[in-house]
């Protein structure tokens, strides 16, 4: 079975600094990967995917992720926050094969201040 | 840009009562889910839909619940008696296949289910 492990439940940052928000996943076959996003009453939002192609993945609003098969880690970046940034992060796995649900880890409280 | 959407926004019920949360997935996706968010904590899987029957779901979908695509359009999630633990913000989403390895599920807005 497939799990993911956010390592931070809240990270702050300051506004212009980089962001780093953690993810290790566990899956028994090739995964598929994707980092969500979810402010605050809103929805959940796609911020960028990995499905086995290139390892950096560039997703919107800045955010990258690299898949690192040896760590089994797919850690969320940004090289620098701003203030509509702060909102909960999560990091989700699902497998590659048959009609696999996605498994969400617990999620990133990412907050910004001025 | 294509869109799932649930409606309603926010429903509010008395514990016992039926419920039905509607969605309408993208339209050419083949799979559905329904997925349910408590206050502050994780988002959990409920139950995943294809060609027209149940394909996998969770120990939290039990016989109180029921899901069904009555129309080839919408996708329903019925909560037959309604328990003060069901609320919580429920979240469907739809997902076609895509190349290489699986596309992205598309969630909807979600619906706010209080029940009191």
């Amino acid at each position: 079975a497939q799990s993911v492990t956010q390592l931070d439940s809240h990270v702050s940052v300051s506004e212009g600094t980089p962001v780093l928000l953690r993810c290790n996943y566990s899956s028994s076959y090739s995964p598929s990967l994707f980092w969500y996003v979810q402010h605050p009453n809103k929805g959940l939002q796609l911020l960028l995917k990995y499905t086995s192609a290139a390892t950096l993945v560039k997703g919107i609003n800045g955010f990258e992720a690299e898949f690192k098969k040896s760590e089994t880690s797919f850690h969320l970046t940004k090289p620098s926050a701003h203030m509509s940034d702060a909102a909960e992060y999560f990091c989700v796995v699902s497998m590659n094969t048959g009609f696999q649900k996605l498994v969400f880890g617990t999620g990133t409280r990412l907050l910004v201040s001025p | 840009e294509p869109e799932v959407t649930q409606t309603p926004s926010h429903q509010v019920t008395q514990m016992g009562q039926e419920v039905i949360l509607r969605c309408v997935p993208i339209s050419n996706h083949l799979y559905f889910y329904w997925y349910r968010q408590i206050l502050g904590q994780k988002v959990e899987f409920l139950v995943s839909f294809y060609n027209n029957e149940i394909s996998e779901k969770s120990e939290i979908f039990d016989d109180q619940f029921s899901v069904e695509r009555p129309d080839g359009s919408n996708f329903t999630l019925k909560i037959r008696s309604t328990k003060l633990e069901d609320s919580a913000m429920y979240f469907c989403a739809s997902r076609d296949r895509g190349s290489p390895g699986w596309a992205e599920a598309f969630f909807g807005q979600g619906t706010r289910l209080t029940v009191v």
